[in-house]
């Protein structure tokens, strides 16, 4: 069973803090990997996507990809009560043919 | 472009009624998910397919649910009869191939009572 994980939370920071967010996948065969935001009520955005190891930035957000140790990463700089949300991390498994496997999400509160 | 396009937006029924949802992707993509969530079991993937054909159907329940993709603009997920325990959001998302980033419709609230 290909799986991704990632702590529930609920995880809560300060206006301006880091928000830190962590997710662990079983595929090693797994070649994209995405992060989605989720305001309640609401369907799933995508914020990033990452396919090589290292860091990739965007705005206030930062993706972190480690194939070997099967671990991505979401940092939120300069967070903000409107990045309360839950974060879904996703996999693609299977290849080509795009099976795309979603975490359970970790729910992030932002306090002003 | 519209993005991925699901209704209704809300249904409710009563429990052994067949219940039909429906999925317009984004027009190009070729991969097309259905997704159920719940507080509990967060988002589950029922089944996916690519090219209008379907590739995994593992996550599907029982044999009540069912879901067809005619042509590439359309996607149907019924299940018969209902249960009030499929009660949930069911979602429709599409991709361009299978490494790229799904697209999400806005949902279908289903209530089985």
């Amino acid at each position: 069973q290909k799986e991704v994980e990632q702590n529930s939370g609920p995880l809560s920071v300060p206006e301006g803090a880091i928000a830190s967010l962590n997710c662990t996948y079983s595929d090693r065969g797994s070649q994209s990997f995405f992060w989605y935001r989720q305001y309640s009520g609401k369907s799933p955005e995508l914020i990033m996507s990452i396919y090589s190891n290292g860091d990739k930035e965007d705005g206030r957000f930062t993706a972190q990809l480690n194939k070997a140790s099967q671990y991505v990463s979401l940092l939120i700089r300069d967070s903000q009560p409107s990045d309360s949300a839950t974060y879904l991390c996703a996999v693609n498994v299977g290849g080509s043919q795009g099976n795309l496997i979603f975490g359970k999400g970790t729910k992030l509160s932002v306090k002003p | 472009d519209a993005g991925v396009i699901q209704s209704p937006r809300h249904e409710v029924t009563e429990m052994g009624q067949e219940v039909t949802l429906r999925c317009k992707p984004i027009s190009g993509h070729n991969s097309l998910f259905w997704y159920r969530q719940t507080m509990m079991r967060g988002l589950e993937l029922l089944i996916y397919f690519n090219n209008n054909v379907p590739i995994d159907d593992s996550g599907m329940p029982e044999d009540r649910f069912s879901a067809k993709m005619p042509n590439a603009s359309f996607s149907t997920l019924k299940i018969q009869p209902s249960e009030p325990r499929d009660s949930a959001v069911y979602f429709c998302a599409s991709s361009f191939g299978g490494f790229t980033e799904a697209f999400f419709g806005q949902g279908t609230r289903l209530t089985v009572v």
